[in-house]
């Protein structure tokens, strides 16, 4: 079945590049999108890719995605303390339109 | 972007009575809704699947008798957490779309049964 899996963890140093990556399973995946979730919040888009391509930059973030090997991933440039969160991806089927999530990875931002 | 609302953002009950949780899709049509679950430290879980006008389809291991879907309308639909237990506490989520579209996602309902 669909399946995303993503590290659950990654600390880095205020001010470093932070690279989140994801792999999925479904090679009918149609968009590819990223969520940050602060703590007692909801989720929030960040950015999401077309299938089709494989790049897209906005601002800080920049997303890669493989598609032949059904690699995902964020590069958060300048990382800040307020970037400390846990960052979702998600794969969306065309057959459904349902997303399918990863477990989350917390980023932890040090000063 | 579209904006989905979601209320209420947190909700304390007592054990045994029901909860209505509403998801509206502000300035765009939405035939299709999407019910998350998502416990503590953990991913969200698609729940179910509602449909304009017809009946919400559930994913394996979701008790349709216990999360009542309702979609009357093409911006609106609702939750009903019904007969809660404390085991029912957690993070439910909305989100709207269609097929070739992106995802938008309310704000999340916390439910606490007490």
């Amino acid at each position: 079945g669909e399946d995303v899996e993503q590290s659950l963890f990654l600390s880095v140093r205020e001010g470093d590049s932070s690279v989140i990556n994801c792999t999925y399973t479904d090679s009918s995946s149609t968009y590819l999108y990223w969520y940050k979730q602060e703590p007692g919040a909801g989720l929030q888009l960040l950015t999401y890719i077309f299938s089709n391509m494989d790049m897209k930059q906005d601002q800080r973030l920049t997303v890669l995605l493989n598609k032949k090997d059904k690699h995902l991933s964020l590069r958060i440039a300048d990382t800040q303390t307020g970037d400390s969160a846990i960052y979702f991806c998600a794969e969306s089927s065309s057959n459904t339109g349902k997303l399918i999530f990863g477990q989350g990875t917390t980023l932890q931002v040090k000063p | 972007g579209a904006v989905v609302s979601q209320h209420p953002s947190r909700v304390i009950c007592k054990s045994g009575t029901s909860v209505k949780i509403e998801c509206r899709s502000l300035d765009f049509q939405a035939t299709t809704m999407f019910w998350y679950r998502q416990f503590p430290k953990q991913s969200l879980m698609l729940m179910a699947t509602s449909n304009e006008g017809s009946k919400a389809t559930y994913e394996q291991g979701v008790e349709k008798d216990k999360f009542l879907i309702n979609h009357a309308s093409l911006t609106l639909s609702t939750l009903t957490v019904t007969s809660a237990h404390p085991e029912d506490s957690s993070f439910y989520i909305c989100s709207a779309g269609s097929m070739n579209t992106e995802a938008f996602f309310g704000q999340g309902t916390r439910l606490t049964v007490v």
